[in-house]
């Protein structure tokens, strides 16, 4: 198993400039989830879907769209990138779904490391 | 106050010594607390989870430790091997989950 795959690994772009960020897992998790760590700073939830054909905003969710393409998949888009968006992204997945079972781990992908100049 | 504090922000020792790493957190009781480990360039792995119930649990050369009443939980790596470098994050769970900023170590040859 792969587990969690996040592509890009790396991205520059320059302001005002769309792209998105591709994550799939193979553990047929109902949750999944995405994540900016900057330095000095706890990962911070930008969006998170509990199901497929749900998602839902995190702490920090200006700037960014998500889609949850199916169970497998969730991408995070920015649509017009701002250099305060430089940031490493990271996406997780868990088994819980609605139902609760809060003792599930996270488990992340690699992240994918953002600048944008 | 809802934020997660960890400390030391870093910390380097050398390969064979043991350390502790604390965590203080803000709501009691909660539904558990996670610590991850997170070597460079990759996502974090979960080491250990501890419910409200729990004062130690025990993970190979990790052990954390709960304690309800200050609101801490301590990681203690023993002897500590260079694989060990690495940021360690300290995760509260409270329905949505909490991250500290982590505490970043480096073992020393």
């Amino acid at each position: 198993n792969a587990g969690v795959t996040q592509t890009p690994k790396f991205q520059v772009l320059k302001t005002g400039q769309s792209m998105t960020l591709q994550c799939a897992q193979d553990m047929n998790h109902n949750s999944m989830y995405w994540y900016r760590q900057d330095p000095g700073m706890g990962l911070r939830l930008i969006y998170y879907s509990a199901s497929e054909g749900t998602t839902d905003k995190g702490e920090v969710p200006n700037g960014y769209n998500v889609s949850r393409l199916n169970k497998r998949e969730f991408s995070l888009r920015l649509e017009s990138a701002a250099p305060s968006q430089t940031s490493v992204y990271f996406c997780a997945s868990t088994p819980r779904g609605l139902q609760g079972d809060y003792n599930s781990p996270l488990h992340f992908g690699n992240g994918t490391r953002l600048t944008v100049t | 106050k809802n934020q997660v504090e960890q400390s030391p922000q870093s910390l380097i020792i050398l390969e064979g010594k043991n350390c502790t790493l604390q965590c203080n957190y803000t709501v009691s009781p909660f539904s558990n607390l996670r610590w991850y480990k997170q070597d460079t360039g990759r996502g974090p792995v979960s080491l250990t989870i501890m419910t409200f119930s729990e004062n130690t649990k025990s993970n190979g050369r990790y052990t954390a430790t709960l304690d309800a009443d200050t609101k801490q939980s301590s990681l203690h790596i023993t002897a500590s091997q260079l694989s060990d470098s690495a940021s360690y994050i300290c995760v509260e769970n409270v329905g949505d989950m909490r991250f500290g900023a982590g505490t970043r170590l480096t073992v020393k040859p």
